[in-house]
């Protein structure tokens, strides 16, 4: 079974550029979340999507962060304008149903903002 | 606001030593996840705790949920080089639909 895909892997930006990441989860996973990911911290969760809509944003700054998941399967996160706090790895997860259930996390995206 | 509080923070040890790291909380969680992160990879599950006072062996791992719910150790026998990575204490927020929350973790680094 193939698991959750990230891309880009690493994503070095100055600082007001726009980024923007993509996930793809695990068939069949009805939810997906967006974590974010400091350096010396555990993940923080942004978002959480049960197919294509939105369960949880209350972490999400809604400034500068929107994702997505329109057809319900994979999804882009985006930041504009970002900032120099905005680095770190940005983590994707998926389960077959919200919680309490086991997720699966991708290999996460690194952002740098330079 | 539900705070998982982990120590140590680092801890570095030779291989074929034991350790013993803590995650700890003043809420009481219905369950209670270990993790274990790898560099550039994402959190991988190792076990869930779910009744108060259960102990879990995962070879030579053995999670411990405390009786009142709210803490949790993990226990390494005989440590090799290959458990070196952050280890991650995480629960659902209460009347959360899916919102992990994650410990800051311990950084363990098991030297041959």
């Amino acid at each position: 079974e193939a698991g959750v895909a990230q891309s880009p892997r690493y994503k070095i930006i100055e600082k007001r550029q726009s980024v923007a990441f993509w996930c793809n989860p695990i068939s069949g996973h009805a939810t997906l979340y967006w974590y974010q990911q400091i350096l010396g911290q555990g993940p923080k969760l942004l978002i959480q999507f049960q197919n294509n809509g939105v369960v949880d944003d209350s972490q999400l700054p809604k400034d500068r962060f929107s994702a997505e998941r329109l057809k319900g399967v994979d999804s882009t996160l985006k930041i504009q304008p970002a900032k120099l706090e905005d680095s770190a790895v940005y983590l994707c997860a998926s389960s077959l149903t919200s919680a309490p259930t086991l997720s699966y996390f991708g290999p996460g995206t690194r952002l740098t903002v330079t | 606001t539900q705070l998982l509080e982990q120590s140590p923070q680092f801890l570095s040890i030779q291989e074929g030593e034991n350790l013993t790291v803590y995650c700890n909380s003043s809420s009481v969680f219905s369950s209670l996840q270990w993790y274990r992160q790898e560099p550039g990879e994402g959190p991988v599950l190792l076990v869930t705790v779910v009744t108060g006072g259960e102990v879990k062996k995962l070879k030579r791992l053995t999670f411990q949920f405390g009786d009142a719910r709210k803490d949790s150790s993990l226990h390494i026998t005989a440590a090799q080089t290959g458990d070196t990575g952050l280890y991650l204490c995480a629960a659902y927020a209460k009347g959360s639909q899916g919102n992990l929350i994650f410990g800051k973790g311990t950084k363990l680094s098991v030297k041959p």
